[in-house]
């Protein structure tokens, strides 16, 4: 079936590197996404990574991909108060795009 | 710039009272979709739109509707609404499904029922 799963929350310090983890059910997705949301705005596209690559780089954003245990991350690196958001996983499963619940990611001075 | 315009941003209505919410874009793209989320919950498709080609979801109620009269619009109606059908709206667009691009999402409706 299909199911995106990450965990609910992620505290991390100003300047530090955040990861939040992904696993999703469907192999036969393509595409999988990292999706961000700020409070009462919709979802934003950040980045994403076609199934046959294991990693993607964009300025701060890391994606790593392990296809094999169906798994898929996201690092930011250096995170920044504005970064203080909803992140959501999500695969491309019979051309639809499926969401996870999110991470709401959160910075600590 | 080219965007996805979700009208209103609040939209409260009474139980039971059918309410309207809508949604246009100026990407000029082929596919249209309604997700449903509530809050600390993943969105959930509720129907797309393939240029005029309806595509419903199996399990969204049938107190739900969507028309799209023309490519820029489209709208989402619920004919009954419940308490239960409070949450955020949020319309999307794709060029096409099933590429990499990923949605184009608005800013979403929020839905109060009293």
């Amino acid at each position: 079936g299909e199911d995106v799963e990450q965990s609910l929350f992620l505290s991390v310090r100003e300047g530090d590197s955040s990861v939040i983890n992904c696993t999703y059910t469907d192999s036969s997705s393509t595409y999988l996404y990292w999706y961000k949301q700020e409070p009462g705005a919709g979802l934003q596209l950040l980045t994403y990574i076609f199934s046959n690559m294991d990693m993607k780089q964009d300025q701060r954003l890391t994606v790593l991909l392990n296809k094999k245990d169906k798994h898929l991350s996201l690092r930011i690196a250096d995170t920044q108060t504005g970064d203080s958001a909803i992140y959501f996983c999500a695969e491309n499963s019979a051309s639809k795009i499926i969401f996870g619940s999110g991470t709401r990611l959160s910075i600590r001075p | 710039d080219a965007m996805v315009i979700q009208n209103p941003r609040y939209q409260v209505t009474q139980f039971g009272k059918p309410v309207t919410l809508s949604c246009s874009q100026t990407l000029n793209h082929n596919v249209m979709y309604w997700y449903q989320q509530k809050s600390s919950q993943a969105p959930k498709l509720l129907f797309h739109y393939y240029d005029k080609d309806f595509n419903n979801e199996a399990d969204t109620p049938d107190n739900f509707q969507s028309r799209r009269p023309n490519t820029s619009f489209c709208f989402l109606d619920i004919r009954s609404p419940g308490l239960g059908d409070a949450a955020m709206y949020l319309c999307a667009t794709s060029r096409e499904m099933g590429q990499g691009e990923g949605y184009t999402f608005g800013s979403g409706t929020r839905l109060t029922v009293v």
